[in-house]
């Protein structure tokens, strides 16, 4: 079951915040977020790894509830190069689990950024 | 540069033709993946490779073959029983061994059967 991504769609000026959500139901060990500009492969933005341990850009920052299985991404600032899709992926397993799954997406938020 | 090739770029079939997608990294990852994407759609995996020799499905295998003989190299074959093969199919790697999960994503291949 894919997770759950809100808001569908949002449009804002250069230079507001923006924050993306995405909800899993099952127990997670890490969260995912990757921007796709259209036509293009998703390029990776952040990894929120269960126990808190989190790697991604300097100019975006996420924060993921183990308990709530709940994951947000948080985009101050932003500018035109932010538009794009934005997908969470949730992934169950690491390699200590028994093995790196691949990820299971949610279908995506799109985000305008309008100067 | 280290990075992930997918050739072609598109690809045109026939219905009822198998076709095979080619996906070959040089960043030295142990682990392979292929997704499917639709239009205005989340990505969805097909299959996965932690390890050469070895391979697990993904959420939607169905109509879908894969091989990894070599490290570097992890291609899709699209056969005729996949009933809605038209899609964006990306193949993605990452090397969970040294803690790195991060997923690098080739440019994909956009393959159209009619």
């Amino acid at each position: 079951q894919q997770p759950v991504q809100s808001p569908q769609a949002v449009i804002l000026r250069e230079g507001e915040d923006a924050v993306i959500n995405c909800s899993s139901s099952k127990a997670l060990y890490s969260v995912h977020w990757y921007r796709q500009k259209h036509g293009e492969a998703p390029v990776f933005l952040m990894i929120l790894l269960k126990g808190g341990e989190q790697k991604g850009h300097d100019k975006i920052s996420a924060s993921f509830n183990e308990k709530k299985q709940q994951s947000s991404l948080y985009l101050t600032a932003s500018q035109l190069s932010y538009s794009g899709t934005y997908f969470c992926g949730d992934q169950i397993r690491g390699v200590s689990g028994g093995g790196a799954d691949g990820l299971t997406f949610g279908k995506g938020t799109h985000l305008i950024i309008q100067p | 540069d280290g990075g992930i090739t997918q050739s072609p770029k598109y690809l045109f079939r026939k219905e009822g033709q198998n076709v095979t997608l080619s996906c070959e990294q040089n960043l030295n990852h142990d682990a392979m993946y292929w997704y499917r994407q639709d239009p205005g759609q989340g990505l969805r995996l097909i299959y996965y490779s932690q390890i050469v020799n070895d391979f697990q499905k993904g959420d939607i295998a169905e109509g879908y073959s894969v091989s990894r003989e070599k490290k570097e190299s992890f291609p899709l074959t699209v056969t005729s029983a996949q009933k809605n093969p038209t899609a964006f199919y990306l193949c993605a790697s990452s090397n969970p061994i040294d803690g790195s999960y991060e997923q690098y994503f080739g440019p994909g291949t956009r393959l159209t059967v009619t």
